[in-house]
């Protein structure tokens, strides 16, 4: 496609369930970063792939949450046992490797009830 | 820890005005300043970009200015429309990381 995919557009969790998010990148973008936005903030750094490699994942909150791209292009951001406080945007951008060429996805919202 | 503060919040611009929002930054090791603008339900867009080799970048009616010694820099849009209504984002990243560390976003309302 001609640019970032993510899916589900919307997620309600019922607190304590799993989630999962997905991202579909730019074909050919051997760079995936995943952040999150709360509500009027933002956007937050979670983690940095270079194709298949995950390169950084200082900014995920907690252990509950799990970052994947096993075969170098689409990838899956998983949270478990979700907490209210993790209702926010899950934006997924992809690029080349230039920093001009960051492409964000429309974002994922979840709301955990 | 706040990496860059952006002001003001909010701003409310007549058509044809010009819009100013400003960013500060602490660490000197960032070295890619870029503006991002994001409409509701969408992500953010690349809007400009600069690095601290120069002082000044106009694209179109969007001017950024930076200044290296300050550790500031600002985003200028000239002759505003309600189009532009939207919220801002500054970011700074650094060489040794492509991942980006945003502002706190200001939402600018362009009346006609």
């Amino acid at each position: 496609g001609a640019g970032v995919s993510q899916s589900p557009r919307y997620k309600v969790a019922k607190r304590g369930q799993d989630v999962a998010l997905r991202c579909d990148p730019i074909s050919g973008h051997v760079s995936l970063f995943w952040y999150q936005q709360a509500l009027g903030q933002g956007p937050e750094f979670l983690t940095y792939f270079q194709n298949e490699a995950q390169l950084d994942k200082s900014g995920l909150p907690s252990d509950r949450f799990f970052a994947e791209r096993p075969e170098g292009s689409v990838s899956t951001l998983k949270i478990q046992r979700t907490q209210q406080e993790d209702s926010a945007v899950y934006l997924c951008a992809s690029s080349l490797g230039d920093r001009d060429g960051y492409t964000f996805g429309s974002g994922t919202r979840l709301t955990v009830v | 820890q706040q990496q860059v503060k952006q002001s003001p919040q909010s701003l409310i611009v007549q058509k044809g005005g010009i819009s100013i929002i400003n960013c500060a930054y602490e660490n000197t090791a960032f070295d890619y300043f870029p503006w991002y603008q994001q409409f509701p339900g969408k992500g953010p867009a690349l809007l400009i970009a600069i690095r601290p080799d120069v002082s000044e970048k106009k694209e179109g009616r969007f001017t950024i200015s930076f200044n290296k010694s300050a550790k500031q820099f600002s985003l200028h849009i000239m002759d505003s429309q309600p189009g532009d209504s939207a919220t801002y984002f500054c970011a700074a990243s650094k060489r040794s990381t492509d991942k980006l560390i945003f502002g706190t976003g200001t939402r600018l309302q362009v009346f006609p």
